[in-house]
């Protein structure tokens, strides 16, 4: 079976350019979830769907940044502009139910480096 | 607000030896506690997890000790190995904000499992 998989795998832009990055959750989950993960912070959520509908957004550090869920098979994050800071390797999960009590699966993530 | 403590930062152990990692939380709300593995290059996965109506769970050489009126839960493993060697966080679950349950993580712990 195919895991959650995310592209682009790395990165490299420069600040003030747009990034999307993008996941396609695994097939029959209903719950996606972004995160963020840097040396300084960890691990951190950024914004959770359910049915497709954003649930919570209150990791998302700024206006820069937003995220869709189109479809049940489809999501992205996007970042503009983009700046230095936001550099970090970007994780999205999926699982099937919003009761968080189902293991979330993780993609490989996007290493992201904005020069 | 750091919901969920994690040390040690980084461990170093022979194969063979027993590493321990400890994780403490503050909020009683908290109802489902897992750990996750992440090797380099890879998202995090779910290894074992534990609810706060048992004091242990073992599955294999993973071992979740559980002291709910202290707050505190830790992993032990077993007869480490070398394929051990990888990023492990403790995470909570319960209801944060709103009505979504989400995983909060602790900070890692680096263990490194020498041949």
């Amino acid at each position: 079976d195919a895991g959650v998989i995310q592209s682009p795998r790395h990165e490299v832009t420069e600040m003030g350019q747009e990034v999307t990055l993008r996941c396609k959750p695994i097939s029959g989950h209903n719950s996606l979830f972004w995160y963020r993960q840097t040396m300084m912070r960890g691990l951190e959520l950024l914004i959770y769907f359910n049915n497709n509908v954003p649930i919570d957004d209150s990791g998302m550090p700024e206006d820069r940044f937003s995220a869709k869920m189109p479809n049940a098979s489809f999501s992205t994050l996007k970042i503009q502009p983009s700046e230095p800071r936001d550099s970090a390797v970007y994780f999205c999960a999926s699982t099937l139910g919003p009761r968080g009590n189902q293991p979330q699966h993780f993609g490989d993530g996007t290493r992201l480096s904005i020069l | 607000q750091q919901q969920v403590k994690q040390s040690p930062q980084s461990l170093i152990v022979q194969k063979g030896g027993i590493p321990i990692i400890n994780c403490a939380y503050e909020n009683t709300a908290f109802d489902y506690f897992p750990w996750y593995q992440q090797f380099p290059g890879k998202g995090p996965a779910l290894l074992i997890a534990i609810r706060p109506d048992v004091s242990e769970k073992k599955e294999g050489r993973f071992t979740i000790s559980f002291n709910k009126s202290a707050k505190q839960f830790s992993l032990h493993i077993m007869d480490s190995q070398p394929g051990d060697s990888a990023t492990y966080f403790c995470a909570v679950v319960g209801v944060s904000s709103g009505s979504a349950r989400q995983l909060t993580f602790g900070s890692g712990t680096q263990l490194t499992v020498l041949p």
